[in-house]
């Protein structure tokens, strides 16, 4: 079964320091998301992606945050310069284009450490 | 404010039982919802979609009430298996972000 992957499972980073989270969404999907959650918290939207541009942003998506599909299986999210609130575990998720309730694919997500 | 809000829990309930999740959601141009299962430390994974007839899938029914703003889910015959963290999630048309739910954890006991 297609499956969504990402990279790395655990990083560990310090304070100011820039991150890339690495996602390699289900092949023919067409629609890809990051999402966060912060330890015993929900998990939170923050970006979605469609066509090589941004889809739609959070609140939290500001301009330390940017998104980039660089070929075409990979898709990333940078951190500039990471804060102690930015550790959180961030989930990549993809989804097909078109029908009434399509399933968003997470993958296993990235947990990141900031110290 | 796109809001879902669900019962805080933890359910702890012994192997067989029924136990019941309640949610609801704030934005009232939600038009899918489903709920998602999460495991300690893993991703979330769909457990299923909620339709407005109310569905079930084996020992799981979802039912909606658009009205009340409502949503549910039943678990009967409890397994062990069952525990985990069980979020409400609910969306607007298309790929629009899933706003999700706090989420509820429920232990099974032998």
């Amino acid at each position: 079964e297609p499956e969504v992957t990402q990279t790395p499972s655990h990083q560990v980073t310090q304070m100011g320091q820039e991150v890339i989270l690495r996602c390699v969404p289900i092949s023919n999907h067409l629609y890809f998301y990051w999402y966060r959650q912060i330890l015993g918290q929900k998990v939170e939207f923050l970006v979605s992606f469609y066509n090589n541009e941004i889809s739609e942003k959070s609140e939290i998506f500001d301009d330390q945050f940017s998104v980039e599909r660089p070929d075409g299986s990979n898709f990333t999210l940078k951190i500039r310069s990471t804060k102690l609130e930015d550790s959180a575990m961030y989930f990549c998720a993809s989804s097909e284009l078109g029908g009434a309730a399509y399933e968003q694919y997470f993958g296993p997500g990235t947990r990141l450490t900031v110290t | 404010r796109k809001e879902v809000e669900q019962d805080p829990g933890p359910f702890n309930v012994p192997e067989g039982a029924t136990v019941a999740f309640n949610c609801t959601y704030s934005n009232s141009a939600s038009q899918s919802f489903f709920w998602y299962r999460q495991d300690c430390r893993k991703e979330p994974k769909l457990l299923m979609s909620v339709y407005s007839s109310g569905n079930e899938d084996g020992r799981f029914t979802a039912q909606l009430n658009r009205a009340s703003q409502y949503i549910s889910l039943l678990i009967r015959d409890s397994k062990l298996s069952d525990s985990a963290t069980y979020l409400c999630v609910a969306r607007e048309a298309g790929n629009t972000p899933l706003v999700f739910g706090k989420g509820t954890r429920l232990s099974v006991i032998a």
